[in-house]
């Protein structure tokens, strides 16, 4: 199992560009999430999905785009690129079990620099 | 809506010395509670988590919290510090469902030797 993998690692953006962030789980898990860290602010979620097909919004949503095709992926886009979205993006998956508990895995992050 | 509060932005311990990290939750519900550790560089790892019954929760890593609902805190202890400890550590409660959790600001323990 290779649990969550995201892709880039790293990745720097001017002003308005667009792009998207990769994740991806071999877990089986229905339910994903996106989360930005920001220093002194802990993370913040962004966009999360309890199944294929369905997605909704978390805190800071926007200038971000999702969309879950899928159970194992769950892309994050980033319609224009401001210097605000300068940030650590982080994708977690869960499940949940027949007594309602659940754990978030997550992913390594991907540093996102804007100029 | 739910929030976090970890009172802590930075504490500093001397290794072999025991550990408390503040932990305090607005939620008007029964808590869904965590502690995730997040190394320099790296993702976060589930360190121990809440959800009902027994209010004493013993995590990986020698770590232990204890719930109490008549304060509102989840506090994350260990008896003994190790230099490897040294991380941030985040406080997260969650709702119902599975894929939403609100993180406090978290709080960065330093180790000295």
């Amino acid at each position: 199992n290779a649990g969550v993998t995201q892709t880039p690692k790293f990745q720097v953006l001017k002003t308005g560009q667009s792009m998207t962030l990769q994740c991806a789980q071999d877990m089986n898990h229905e339910y994903m999430s996106w989360y930005r860290q920001d220093p002194g602010m802990g993370l913040r979620l962004i966009h999360y999905s309890v199944g294929a097909g369905i997605t909704d919004q978390g805190e800071v949503p926007n200038g971000y785009n999702v969309s879950r095709s899928t159970t194992e992926d769950f892309p994050l886009r980033l319609l224009s690129a401001a210097p605000s979205q300068t940030s650590v993006y982080f994708c977690a998956s869960s499940y949940s079990t027949n007594f309602g508990t659940y754990e978030q895995y997550f992913g390594p992050g991907t540093r996102l620099t804007v100029t | 809506a739910q929030s976090v509060t970890q009172p802590d932005i930075h504490i500093t311990v001397s290794e072999g010395a025991s550990l408390e990290l503040r932990c305090n939750y607005s939620y008007g519900a029964t808590p869904y509670l965590f502690w995730y550790v997040q190394s320099p560089g790296q993702g976060l790892q589930l360190l121990l988590k809440y959800f009902s019954g027994d209010t004493l929760v013993q995590g990986i890593k020698g770590f232990e919290a204890e719930f109490k609902r008549s304060q509102s805190s989840f506090n994350l202890r260990k008896p003994s510090v190790h230099w490897s400890d040294a991380a941030e550590y985040f406080c997260a409660v969650g709702t119902g469902t599975a894929s939403k959790l609100t993180f406090g600001t978290g709080t960065r323990l330093q180790v000295t030797l």
